[in-house]
């Protein structure tokens, strides 16, 4: 098992670029989401999905979307990048919702000039 | 809303030591509480978790954690430092108001182990 993969490690985007950060796993769990880790704030949840299909909103949504057309797959996209984006992201996992241990990945640390 | 909090930004021990990391929590209803570590340049790993039954919850490297409803607590705890338990530490709750469900994260506490 590979676990929870995301792609790329690192990355610069200059202001109003979009990017695609990718996040799969081979555990075949069902609830997937997205955090941002920024210095004195801890993780700040993003967006989440609890199936195939389903997404919904966390804490700080705005200039990010998501989709989910597999299991495995849950991409993070950004519209038009900002310096406030910038930040290290964090994809996890977990068999059912949150009662269930999440498995993170590496991270990918962003950065927006 | 639900909320956790890390009162202490660092905590700093000698190895051999007793170590306590603090949480407390707000919650409507009955909590379910984590603990999570993070490694220097690596992603989050689970320690342990809370649900129900026993107050002292035993988890991963020699970590436990007391739940205490009367104080809504949930410091982590450890009978001996070591020096690799240096980390980030973050308690989490569980959110299940307004139609989410989803873990709400504290803001981190940093150990420091010195030999």
């Amino acid at each position: 098992n590979a676990g929870v993969t995301q792609t790329p490690k690192f990355q610069v985007l200059k202001t109003g670029q979009s990017m695609t950060l990718q996040c799969a796993q081979d555990m075949n769990h069902e609830y997937m989401s997205w955090y941002r880790q920024d210095p004195g704030m801890g993780l700040r949840l993003i967006h989440y999905s609890v199936g195939a299909g389903i997404t919904d909103q966390g804490e700080v949504p705005n200039g990010y979307n998501v989709s989910r057309s597999t299991t495995e797959d849950f991409p993070l996209r950004l519209l038009s990048a900002a310096p406030s984006q910038t930040s290290v992201y964090f994809c996890a996992s977990s068999l059912a919702r949150v009662g269930y241990e999440q498995y993170f990945g590496p991270g990918t640390r962003l950065t927006v000039t | 809303a639900q909320s956790v909090a890390q009162p202490e930004d660092q905590v700093n021990v000698a190895e051999g030591n007793p170590l306590t990391v603090k949480c407390t929590y707000s919650v409507s209803g009955n909590p379910y509480l984590f603990w999570y570590v993070q490694y220097p340049n690596r992603g989050l790993q689970f320690l342990l978790k809370y649900i129900t039954g026993d107050n002292l919850v035993k988890g991963s490297y020699g970590f436990e954690a007391e739940f205490n409803k009367s104080q809504t607590s949930f410091h982590l705890k450890k009978p001996s430092a070591l020096v690799s338990d240096s980390a980030l530490y973050f308690c989490a709750v569980r959110d299940r108001s307004y139609n989410t469900d989803k873990l709400i994260f504290g803001t981190g506490t940093r150990l420091q182990v010195f030999p």
